[in-house]
């Protein structure tokens, strides 16, 4: 099955980018997702990219999707507490199962 | 659009009970729809997919007995946890995919917190 993995922790003050990069090892997933996940919440899909786009932006998130090196990242611009939350990547595969990263918590620091 | 909604929310119930958890798709069809478990501080497990009009298909090492999923109408699927014990208690949140934007991208439910005592 694929891999996917994330670093698990990243602090930021408030204002500054946040980068969250993601590693995979299968490269047939047609699109890959960035979630966030607040406290005792569900999952909120933050923005997609489909496998043939290297960017994408929408608004403050910026996805860089480098499939040679399976690595994808979402930036975040000018960071608020609000962002405050745990992030998953996840990639597409058969029968349109999703696979989750390990999950980043950003921490916004005043 | 494209929201899920779960019910309910929070649940605490007596070793040995059944507890139905649902999954509704509010403003648009869902032909597939996913359920997940996710422990404290740990990413998302899916347990099962489930289509409108035909049998779940569970994951390996998930007990299709123990977790009966029914996916009655395209709005519509139901997660029941039958002769509960503590070692079920946890987060399950449910997906939908809805054919958007994205083709299958999954949309999330808010999720619903299980406490078996």
């Amino acid at each position: 099955g694929e891999d996917v993995e994330q670093s698990l922790f990243l602090s930021v003050r408030e204002g500054d980018s946040s980068v969250i990069n993601c590693t995979y090892t299968d490269s047939s997933s047609t699109y890959l997702y960035w979630y966030k996940q607040e406290p005792g919440a569900g999952l909120q899909l933050l923005t997609y990219i489909f496998s043939n786009m290297d960017m994408k932006q929408d608004q403050r998130l910026t996805v860089l999707l480098n499939k040679k090196d399976k690595h994808l990242s979402l930036r975040i611009a000018d960071t608020q507490t609000g962002d405050s939350a745990i992030y998953f990547c996840a990639g597409i595969g058969t029968a349109s199962k999703l696979t989750f990263g390990t999950g980043t918590r950003l921490q916004v620091t005043l | 659009g494209a929201v899920v909604s779960q019910h309910p929310s929070r649940v605490i119930c007596k070793s040995g009970t059944s507890v139905k958890i649902e999954c509704r798709s509010l403003d648009f069809q869902a032909t597939t729809m996913f359920w997940y478990r996710q422990f404290p501080k740990q990413s998302l497990m899916l347990m099962a997919t489930s289509n409108e009009g035909s049998k779940a298909t569970y994951e390996q090492g998930v007990e299709k007995d123990k977790f009966l999923i029914n996916h009655a109408s395209l709005t519509l699927s139901t997660l029941t946890v039958t002769s509960a014990h503590p070692e079920d208690s946890s987060f399950y949140i449910c997906s939908a995919t809805s054919g958007l934007a994205g083709g299958e991208t999954q949309y999330f439910g808010p999720g619903t917190r299980l406490l078996v005592l």
